[in-house]
């Protein structure tokens, strides 16, 4: 166990509808990273909040936004789901404010959008 | 930005064989290089890291090596077993930066 949480593990939604993903980050860690792992993909990063802060945006859809609240928890919200949108979507926590030390995932929430 | 490569895409090795990854960046400014094991249904596991000021390092059957030199970096298994099955993912990242992934690696060990 990482200490990552995420929730829901599974998530099964229609086109057209906004989803919302959460991740609780592992105690004491400041950073919470947002990766999307599909197939043909890989894991590619999305975004990164530093105690509250966007730190970094990546390849990241405006239909797609994210916020860390005060108690270090992210959400990553998805509108206007599309088929493509469908995979694994990972958050990762570390206590600095770049992967550039360990970082730690959670078990990932599976989005299937029909 | 950092783009990472890995290969092979695919490995298949008998229990008790050794196994290996390699992965090349090409951000010479990164330097911290982890390696991640992702098992079917579960997130990416950090397994072993390395830093730009060292070499090589070893955990147990785990060894990771780097040259900055030539931009590569490399992930040894000794002695694998049924339970190293598994995606295995190279990283990249500079100082301020967020972690580049590798394409990943299927790696079947079969008894």
């Amino acid at each position: 166990d990482s200490g990552v949480t995420q929730t829901p593990k599974h998530l099964i939604t229609a086109t057209g509808q906004r989803v919302t993903l959460r991740c609780s980050p592992r105690s004491g860690d400041l950073s919470v990273y947002w990766y999307q792992q599909s197939l043909d993909q890989g894991l590619q990063f999305l975004i990164h909040y530093y105690n509250g802060e966007e730190r970094a945006k990546g390849n990241i859809l405006e239909r797609f936004s994210a916020q860390q609240f005060p108690d270090l928890h992210s959400e990553l919200n998805l509108s206007s789901l599309e088929l493509g949108d469908s995979a694994l979507y990972f958050c990762a926590s570390s206590v600095a404010g770049s992967m550039n030390t360990e970082a730690f995932f959670g078990q990932g929430t599976r989005l299937t959008v029909v | 930005g950092e783009n990472v490569e890995q290969h092979p895409s695919t490995l298949s090795v008998q229990e008790g064989d050794s196994a290996v990854i390699k992965c090349t960046y090409s951000d010479s400014a990164s330097n911290y290089f982890p390696w991640y094991k992702q098992e079917l249904g579960k997130g990416p596991q950090l397994i072993i890291d390395i830093r730009s000021n060292v070499g090589e390092k070893k955990d147990q059957r785990i060894a990771v090596t780097l040259n900055k030199t030539a931009k590569h970096f490399s992930l040894h298994i000794t002695e694998t077993q049924p339970e190293d099955s598994a995606v295995y993912f190279c990283a990249a990242s500079p100082s301020w930066g967020k972690l580049q992934f590798g394409a990943g690696t299927q790696v079947v060990v079969t008894p």
